[in-house]
C-alpha cells in the first residue's frame, strides 16, 4: 500500500516563529499536496506539486510556502506562524494527472501556535 | 467556483438503522465525485469514487449514486455498524485540474448501540 509519512506528528510553535512540516512518500507518485483540516471547513488545499522543484498555489496559500526538492519530499513552511494557523495538516500523494486518481494521505501533523 | 456541500455536520444513529449522508456539488464541468473516510486519529482514506459509466460504486456496504440532474452524490448504507463511526468527506475533482480535489466540510457520523 502507498506510504506517506509526515514529521513531526505534533508541534507547538510560538507566534512569529518559523515552522517547517515535512512529508516523504515512497510511492513514486508525481503529485503531492498539503491540506489543512479545520472543524467545519473540511480539508482545504494549501499548496501542491506535480514535479520536483516546482510548486503550485492551492485554495488557501496565504501565509504558507512549499518546497519540493525531490519527487519523494514535500515541505510546508510557515515563515511567520500565526494563531490562525493552528490546525491539523495533512500531506497526500497521487500517481497521475488523471482526475479519478486516489489520494493517499499521511497521518497528519497537529500544529498549535501559541 | 467549484464547491461541495455537506449539509449535516453531525449525524447520530442507532446501530442497525440505515445511513444516508448528503453531498451536493456545484461545478461548471462534469466532475468526478469521491467519498473519503477518516476514523479517529487516522488519515483520511478513499471509500468510494464515481465511475464515468454510471455504475454504482460500492465498498464495505456503502454505496453512492451520482445524480447529475440534482448534482448529488449521497452516501448510503442499509444498516449502520458501530465501526462506521467516523468523519466522512465528499470531494470532487475536474479533468482540467489534474488530481486536485475540492472537499466538503465533512460529516461526523456517530453510531450508538
Amino acid at each position: 500500500e502507498a506510504a506517506v509519512t509526515q514529521s513531526p506528528r505534533s508541534k507547538v510553535a510560538v507566534t512569529g516563529g518559523k515552522v517547517t512540516l515535512s512529508c516523504h512518500q515512497t510511492n513514486n507518485h508525481d503529485y503531492m499536496y498539503w491540506y489543512r483540516q479545520d472543524t467545519g471547513h473540511g480539508l482545504r488545499l494549501i499548496h501542491y506539486s506535480y514535479v520536483a522543484d516546482s510548486t503550485e498555489k492551492g485554495d488557501i496559500p496565504d501565509g504558507y510556502k512549499a518546497s519540493r526538492p525531490s519527487q519523494e519530499n514535500f515541505s510546508l513552511i510557515l515563515e511567520l506562524a500565526s494563531l490562525s494557523q493552528t490546525a491539523v495538516y495533512f500531506c497526500a500523494s497521487s500517481g497521475r494527472q488523471i482526475s479519478a486518481e486516489t489520494l493517499y494521505f499521511g497521518s497528519g501533523t497537529r500544529l498549535t501556535v501559541l | 467556483g467549484d464547491s461541495v456541500t455537506q449539509t449535516e455536520g453531525l449525524v447520530t444513529l442507532t446501530e442497525g438503522l440505515p445511513v444516508m449522508l448528503n453531498c451536493t456539488y456545484q461545478s461548471t464541468y462534469s466532475p468526478f465525485l469521491f467519498w473519503y473516510v477518516q476514523h479517529l486519529n487516522e488519515a483520511p482514506k478513499l471509500l468510494l469514487k464515481s465511475f464515468t459509466d454510471n455504475k454504482r460504486p460500492e465498498h464495505q456496504g456503502f454505496h453512492a449514486t451520482l445524480h447529475k440532474s440534482s448534482s448529488s452524490f449521497h452516501l448510503q448504507k442499509s444498516s449502520a455498524q458501530l465501526s462506521d463511526s467516523a468523519l466522512y468527506y465528499c470531494a470532487l475533482s475536474l479533468a482540467h485540474a489534474g488530481a486536485k480535489l475540492t472537499f466538503g466540510g465533512g460529516t461526523r457520523l456517530t453510531v450508538r448501540p
